[in-house]
């Protein structure tokens, strides 16, 4: 059973261009959570989705940044107009289902660094 | 929302000494609890978890302990040796069923 799968992990992006981060749960894994870390930081909370919604964005900034998790294929965090600021990894993780539910935890990718230069 | 405190950032001990890193939550209505490990330039992966029925959870050097009246938790680790240095987060469960992290504790084990 293959773990969190993202990719890039490595990403380099001229200030103004587009990043596209890509991230496959685990098999049997309906949720899906990204967060940032910035240099030398904690965990950043971004956005919390299922398959075809957005179930809660409130860490994610109002500008530039979008995400999705369609019904096939993998969830994508895009960034727009990239700014030195954004440069940072981006960790997904997924879970089974609700965490309220025994034995369920979640698990994290190996991320992606983006890097804005 | 939940908010997660987490001290102290940074811990130094001795090889063979204990390591306690401890966490304050806000939401009473958390009831599950994990602990991760970072170490540079990787993801964070789950050490251990406890959930809001059970006080203490022991699984080998690490154990957590829970105290739901006062909301926090904390991480013990004995025996410590130099390949537990890395960072340590701890995180609560909200009811919107995402984690919450704490801030993070960087312990360095000095042989």
């Amino acid at each position: 059973n293959a773990g969190v799968m993202q990719n890039p992990r490595h990403l380099v992006r001229r200030r103004g261009q587009e990043a596209r981060l890509r991230c496959s749960p685990m098999k049997g894994h309906s949720h899906v959570y990204w967060y940032r870390q910035l240099p030398e930081e904690g965990l950043k909370f971004m956005v919390y989705l299922q398959k075809e919604n957005i179930i809660d964005e409130s860490g994610m900034p109002k500008e530039r940044f979008s995400a999705e998790f369609p019904k096939e294929g993998p969830s994508i965090l895009r960034i727009q107009q990239v700014v030195r600021g954004d440069s940072a990894a981006y960790f997904c993780a997924s879970s089974p289902t609700l965490l309220t539910r025994g034995g369920n935890t979640i698990y994290f990718g190996e991320g992606s660094w983006l890097t804005v230069v | 929302g939940e908010n997660v405190e987490q001290h102290p950032s940074t811990l130094s001990v001795q090889e063979g000494d204990s390591a306690v890193i401890k966490c304050t939550y806000s939401d009473s209505a958390s009831n599950y609890f994990p602990w991760y490990k970072q170490e540079l330039g990787k993801r964070p992966q789950l050490i251990i978890d406890i959930r809001s029925n059970v006080g203490e959870k022991k699984d080998q050097r690490i154990a957590v302990t829970l105290n739901k009246t006062a909301k926090h938790f904390s991480l013990h680790i004995t025996e410590t040796q130099p390949e537990d240095s890395a960072v340590y987060f701890c995180a609560a469960y909200n009811a919107g069923n995402m984690l919450t992290f704490g801030g993070g504790t960087r312990l360095m084990v000095k042989p």
